[in-house]
């Protein structure tokens, strides 16, 4: 398996605070994933790398940042969490641009 | 319109049987086809990339259909372990987005 860990693999919060998710590699890919899994939507992009302090938006980038200071480690942070960003969270990496996805194993976020 | 559909199911097949999933894309320009597999409650696991000519592992079968969109996935002789729900994945035609199905479940029975 790819040298991939999330964390905390679960978190419970409240509305308004803040959360960072930590996804950090083993692997040196040059490419890193958030992704969000909600029923009936499937996985859907949140944010990506492609390199240090090289990042770009996803399809459901409202409500989060990120940042990547080393190439093993990228940040989401929820700078003030909802209960919409209730979701199970995947960080995924990538040797290639298209190349295949290895995944994390997964945050669990609740926001009550 | 969604980037990628599948059927969701669910398909409940009995063992030893051949089952097929598709899945319509609707960029025609994307270059990356894969199929996952993903377990209750787990990550999403690599089970083939799916090539133009068409591939084969085991008793898995992919297949691309560049004209009319849609990449399909063939399971023989189906084992109580193949039960899981598998995803479609499409790459964006730029390559640093992937797109994904939102899965079909597949419950093999004794």
């Amino acid at each position: 398996d790819a040298g991939i860990t999330q964390s905390p693999r679960h978190k419970v919060t409240e509305t308004g605070t803040p959360v960072t998710l930590r996804c950090h590699q083993t692997e040196n890919h040059r490419y890193m994933y958030w992704y969000r899994q909600d029923p009936g939507h499937g996985l859907r992009l949140i944010h990506y790398s492609y390199g240090v302090k090289d990042t770009d938006k996803g399809e459901v980038s409202d409500g989060y940042s990120v940042s990547r200071s080393k190439t093993e480690d990228f940040l989401l942070t929820l700078e003030s969490a909802t209960s919409s960003q209730t979701s199970v969270y995947f960080c995924a990496i990538s040797e290639s641009n298209g190349g295949e996805l290895f995944f994390g194993e997964g945050s669990r976020l609740t926001v009550l | 319109r969604k980037e990628v559909e599948q059927d969701p199911g669910p398909f409940n097949v009995p063992e030893g049987a051949t089952v097929a999933f598709n899945c319509t894309y609707s960029n025609s320009a994307s270059q990356s086809f894969f199929w996952y597999r993903q377990d209750c409650r787990k990550e999403p696991k690599l089970l083939m990339s799916v090539y133009s000519s068409g591939n084969e592992d085991g008793r898995f079968t992919a297949q691309l259909n560049r004209a009319s969109q849609y990449i399909s996935l063939l399971i023989r002789d189906s084992k109580l372990s193949d039960s899981a729900t598998y995803l479609c994945v499409v790459n964006s035609n730029t390559g640093n987005q992937f797109y994904f199905g939102t899965g079909t479940s597949l419950t093999v029975i004794p």
